[in-house]
């Protein structure tokens, strides 16, 4: 079946700093959203990207798709501490199977 | 209402009972999705309603959990027989168009944490 792997599991960033977490799929995939978690709170809806190459930008989180359609990336620079959460990828693939990862818990250091 | 809302907020129950648990999408939003979600997990995807029927059950781990939707609105997860290890947090998401192949954004409720003693 469908694996979804997401580096790191943790991100200890220093207050300032970039980071960039991986989505990574085993299939070729239809779309993949992102979603962030606050502690104690529910998933919010980030982004969807859905062509191969894929890249946008929301103020300093930047998200990639992959040529192949099989990983994505999210790229936050000058990290804030209102940037603490888990960041879960939610990914479709070809046959409409859709998917969550287990997430990238994101602790800042101020 | 401005979002989704799930109740209650928390149910604590012994093993071998019977809950329900309930969601209240966004108004006119005829998506709705129910997951469970495990301390440091992502959210496991259990039940998809388009309007009134389910469109996708695959992710129902068994026949003791139940969903409905009967008005195309509120919807109920049943659990019968409850174990511990059905603990969790239950999510419920909607959506303004349905289906999970076609990436609608999706917004959550608060979840309903679910402790089975």
């Amino acid at each position: 079946g469908q694996q979804v792997m997401q580096i790191p599991q943790y991100q200890h960033v220093q207050e300032g700093e970039d980071f960039t977490t991986y989505c990574n799929s085993s299939t070729t995939l239809s779309n993949i959203q992102w979603y962030k978690q606050r502690p104690g709170g529910h998933p919010v809806f980030l982004i969807q990207l859905v062509k191969s190459g894929e890249v946008k930008k929301q103020k300093r989180l930047t998200f990639q798709f992959g040529e192949a359609k099989k990983n994505s990336s999210l790229h936050i620079t000058a990290t804030q501490t209102t940037d603490v959460g888990t960041y879960f990828c939610a990914v479709t693939d070809s046959w409409g199977k859709f998917q969550f990862g287990a997430g990238t818990q994101v602790v800042v250091t101020p | 209402g401005a979002g989704v809302s799930q109740t209650p907020s928390n149910k604590v129950t012994e093993k071998g009972k019977y809950v329900e648990l309930r969601c209240d999408p966004i108004s006119g939003h005829t998506a709705l999705y129910w997951y469970r979600q495990s301390l440091g997990q992502g959210p496991e995807f259990l039940i998809y309603f388009q309007g009134t029927g389910a469109a996708d059950d695959s992710g129902l781990p068994n026949d003791r959990f139940f969903a409905v939707r009967p008005e195309g609105s509120v919807s109920t997860l049943k659990i019968q027989r409850t174990e511990r290890g059905d603990s969790a947090v239950y999510l419920c998401a909607s959506s303004l168009t349905g289906g999970l192949a076609r990436g609608g954004t999706q917004y959550f409720g608060p979840g309903t944490r679910l402790l089975v003693l």
